[in-house]
């Protein structure tokens, strides 16, 4: 079974300091995985994604994440947060073998940029 | 529009009602995937459709839930028998397909059973 889990219900930052959001998970196989944010009465946006390849993936809004499969970690990371990053941020993960298309989503982290 | 269209984006009903929820997904796009996020939760997996398999159900709470897609387009989801803990924001989301894409999401449908 796969899983995912984001152990911060909170992050709390001021602006123009790195900012990391914190993701684990747990596949039978090498995963997909996926950073997704949640605006304030908006949808969920795709931010980016781990397919294979390199371990450092951009995105959008300027964040990255990095692989780690020794970890099995998939940390969200910006070098100098906005307050306009405030938002619920969720991880998600696939696993290939098992389940091409369902994804397994966290319970979220909510991220505060402080001006 | 381009995006993933849902309907209606707010619903109040009453315990015992049945209630339909409906996503026009992007166009193209094979893969449509509903979850539920309750207050303070996370999103839940209901049920997923590609292409023409059958869909996977797993995620579906109860037999008072289910969905179709007519026509590899747009789905419908029905709760009967709506209970209080039904309540939550119904979110549909599509996809081209296959494991590596990401998903595209509407926004929401707030349901709120009194």
């Amino acid at each position: 079974a796969q899983s995912v889990a984001q152990p911060e219900d909170q992050v709390n930052v001021a602006e123009g300091n790195p900012l990391t959001v914190k993701c684990t998970y747990s596949v039978s196989g090498n995963p997909y995985l996926f950073w997704y944010v949640q605006y304030p009465n908006r949808g969920l946006q795709f931010l980016l994604k781990y397919i294979t390849g390199d371990n450092l993936v951009k995105g959008s809004y300027g964040f990255e994440a990095e692989f780690n499969k020794s970890q099995t970690s998939f940390h969200l990371k910006k070098p100098s947060a906005l307050v306009s990053d405030s938002a619920l941020y969720f991880c998600a993960v696939r696993d290939p073998n098992t389940n091409a298309g369902k994804s397994t989503f966290g319970d979220g982290t909510t991220l505060t940029v402080k001006p | 529009g381009a995006g993933v269209s849902q309907s209606p984006s707010n619903k109040v009903t009453e315990k015992g009602k049945d209630v339909e929820l409906r996503c026009d997904p992007i166009s193209g796009h094979t893969a449509l995937y509903w979850y539920r996020q309750s207050l303070g939760q996370g999103l839940e997996f209901l049920i997923y459709f590609q292409g023409n398999s059958a869909p996977d159900k797993s995620g579906l709470p109860s037999d008072r839930f289910s969905a179709e897609r007519t026509g590899g387009s747009v789905s419908t989801l029905t709760i009967q028998r709506t209970q209080q803990e039904d309540s939550a924001v119904y979110l549909c989301a599509s996809s081209l397909g296959g494991g590596t894409t990401e998903a595209f999401f509407g926004q929401g449908t707030r349901l709120t059973v009194v």
